[in-house]
């Protein structure tokens, strides 16, 4: 079955750094979409990249769908506390309506 | 932004008996939802695929008789947790694609589901 690669599996960081994160797939997906989750929440969307090199910005985040259609990176930019979350990066495949796959999520950890 | 709603946030039940949760799209139709599961300090692994007007769609390993979906409208999609075990209790939460906004998955803020 399809897998995806998340990576790093967790992150310590100091407020006001850079931070950058990456998924990879052994199959190619149509869709790239990156993901928050707080404690005893669902998942809030961030990103949704749709085409293979593009390159989008979300406030202080930027993800990139890769040339291949097999990885994407999701950047954040100045790092603040409430950037504190576990982020999941997920591929979508078979249609527009598609199921996702979802990485295994990077814990992010800002300290003030 | 699209919204999904869950009901209930949380849930305690006996050995036994039956749960039912609730996914709801509050301001948009979904002919689709997914039905997704979570254990602790881990990723979101997919049930089922609740499609309305017909049967759903389970993963590999999901028992269809004992997590029963039900897709009554097009806001609606429920997952019925039948004869619920101890090992049952986990973080559940649904999803719905949002057609106007090119099918993007919105989720809702899951159900807490425990089980005595």
């Amino acid at each position: 079955g399809q897998q995806l690669n998340q990576s790093p599996q967790s992150m310590f960081i100091q407020e006001g750094e850079d931070v950058s994160m990456n998924c990879t797939s052994s199959s190619i997906f149509n869709t790239w979409l990156w993901y928050k989750q707080d404690p005893g929440e669902g998942p809030v969307l961030l990103i949704a990249l749709y085409k293979a090199g593009e390159l989008t910005s979300n406030g202080r985040l930027t993800a990139q769908f890769g040339i291949t259609r097999k990885d994407s990176f999701l950047n954040i930019s100045a790092s603040i506390p409430s950037d504190v979350g576990i982020y999941f990066c997920a591929g979508q495949y078979g249609g527009s309506q598609g199921n996702l796959i979802f990485g295994k999520g990077t814990k992010l950890s800002v300290k003030p | 932004g699209a919204v999904v709603s869950q009901h209930p946030s949380r849930v305690i039940c006996k050995s036994g008996t039956s749960v039912k949760i609730e996914c709801r799209s509050l301001d948009f139709q979904a002919t689709t939802m997914f039905w997704y599961r979570q254990f602790p300090k881990q990723s979101l692994m997919l049930m089922a695929t609740s499609n309305e007007g017909s049967k759903a769609t389970y993963e590999q390993g999901v028992e269809k008789d004992k997590f029963l979906i039900n897709h009554a409208s097009l806001t609606l999609s429920t997952l019925t947790v039948t004869s619920a075990h101890p090992e049952d209790s986990s973080f559940y939460i649904c999803s719905a694609p949002r057609r106007e906004y090119a099918y993007e998955q919105y989720f809702g803020p899951g159900t807490r589901l425990t089980v005595t």
